[in-house]
């Protein structure tokens, strides 16, 4: 979507290496989030932030870490991949979550295979 | 802890076949919630929400969905479905006065249109 973009698309990484993924966003949108989304699960939490410097963590966030020194760039990072991790990766972003008629907005996702 | 229940995984359809799709969510209090759309290799995208007033609330591509707070549902509906809504669906839920804005997710319902 307009406004948020994720890098890689697509990456194939090896078993305890690290990984990087980059949620940008043009919005100047507060509040950014990392999903995971795999077969059976729908989408979880991983990690979510609220501004510069302030995140907390979700329902999946063993194995991951993230850091946002600036409003436009989230990050995701795998200390150490494992097999378990191979999932699709969202972010998505929100201007007021108390006021949810703003909605929420996916960036096209991030394939990551661990090998 | 909030969660959210899809109740079909899979469904099958014939084109012009009406739709509904189950969503039920435990929550007790005031709740945002929202249907998302995912076309195959492509990310989330936004079909209807609901924050307050009409419990009926219609989204795009003749969607609609019925808030029905006595039965903590939130079911989708359409009346007759086309072979472009092949897609997977999920339902998803926001605590209404939370400042993280957090998503709970069902764990999607892949539908498929027969010619």
């Amino acid at each position: 979507d307009a406004g948020i973009t994720q890098s890689p698309r697509h990456k194939v990484t090896e078993t305890g290496t690290p990984v990087t993924l980059r949620c940008h966003q043009t919005e100047n949108h507060r509040y950014m989030y990392w999903y995971r989304q795999d077969p059976g699960h729908g989408l979880r939490l991983i990690h979510y932030s609220y501004g510069v410097k302030d995140t907390d963590k979700g329902e999946v966030s063993d194995g991951y870490s993230v850091s946002r020194s600036k409003t436009e760039d989230f990050l995701l990072t795998l200390e150490s991949a494992t097999s378990s991790q191979t999932s699709v990766y969202f972010c998505a972003i929100t201007r007021d979550p108390g006021r949810g008629y703003y909605g929420y907005t996916f960036g096209s996702g991030t394939r990551l295979t661990v090998v | 802890a909030q969660s959210v229940s899809q109740h079909n995984h899979h469904v099958i359809l014939s084109e012009a076949a009406s739709l509904e799709l189950g969503c039920n969510y435990s929550y007790g209090g005031t709740v945002n919630l929202f249907w998302y759309v995912q076309y195959p290799g492509q990310h989330l995208q936004l079909l209807l929400k609901y924050f307050s007033g009409d419990p009926l609330v219609k989204g795009i591509k003749g969607f609609e969905a019925e808030f029905i707070k006595s039965k903590f549902s939130f079911n989708l509906r359409k009346p007759s479905v086309h072979w472009s809504d092949a897609a997977e669906y999920f339902c998803a839920v926001a605590a209404g006065s939370s400042n993280t804005g957090k998503l709970i997710f069902g764990q999607g319902t892949t539908l498929q249109v027969k010619p």
